[in-house]
């Protein structure tokens, strides 16, 4: 079946501005992740969600980044009020579910590029 | 908390040739997976290998395989045979496996490798 998709893929906000970014897993998918990629860096982990639980936030970097998926399939990522350090890639990755000694493909997104200006 | 270390930002290697990706890590935990992933331009990330820490048979998967050092806690990426489509970013990455809760089935990457394969 289809991958996990992202949109919009790219995405220009002016400082001060509110984006959403959306992801749409893979049908089935349990397990949902969002990650931000600074240009040059590897991403790193801002939330995850089983199903429509958001079981870690501990990597969002502010009170400005609110994520929710209500009906367990669709996830957005929105960011308030943009800041130019917001500029990166933001990635989102399904996989089937994810337990202790469970380990499932994590399926990443094209990714969206914001830049804030 | 645990580090990916990857102390190549940039490699290159000749088309058919091999060529060795670096990756050391840092962590207390006994049990966890390492992993080889991906990221062509077009920026969609693709698993490559992995490989579980109770393991000590290095996977292997066709053209790539990886040599794993668990007590050096090293985990390289060798590419035979190298093809013009290998060139991509290659990231390590790490994720726990012997507690639960969300933020242990996080990925955990390095800084990358970009690789770049000469015709």
């Amino acid at each position: 079946g289809a991958g996990v998709s992202q949109s919009p893929r790219y995405k220009v906000a002016k400082r001060g501005q509110d984006v959403a970014l959306r992801c749409d897993p893979i049908s089935g998918h349990v397990s949902l992740f969002w990650y931000q990629q600074a240009l040059g860096q590897g991403p790193e982990f801002l939330t995850y969600f089983q199903n429509e639980a958001q079981l870690d936030k501990s990597g969002l970097p502010s009170d400005r980044f609110f994520a929710e998926r209500p009906e367990g399939s669709v996830s957005t990522l929105k960011i308030q009020r943009t800041q130019q350090e917001d500029s990166a890639v933001y990635l989102c990755a399904s996989s089937l579910w994810e337990g202790v000694r469970v380990l499932n493909e994590q399926f990443f997104g094209p990714g969206t590029r914001l830049t804030v200006l | 908390a645990q580090t990916v270390t990857q102390s190549q930002p940039e490699m290159s290697v000749q088309e058919a040739e091999t060529v060795t990706l670096s990756c050391t890590y840092d962590t207390s935990e006994s049990d966890y997976y390492l992993f080889w992933y991906k990221q062509p331009p077009s920026r969609q990330m693709i698993l490559v290998i992995r490989q579980e820490a109770y393991k000590q048979q290095n996977a292997t998967e066709n053209r790539f395989s990886v040599n794993f050092q668990k007590a050096a806690k090293s985990f390289s990426l060798k590419i035979s045979d190298s093809q013009l489509g290998d060139a991509a970013m290659y990231f390590c990455a790490y994720r726990s496996a012997n507690r639960s809760g969300g933020s242990n089935y996080k990925l955990t990457f390095g800084k990358g490798t970009l690789l770049t394969v000469n015709p």
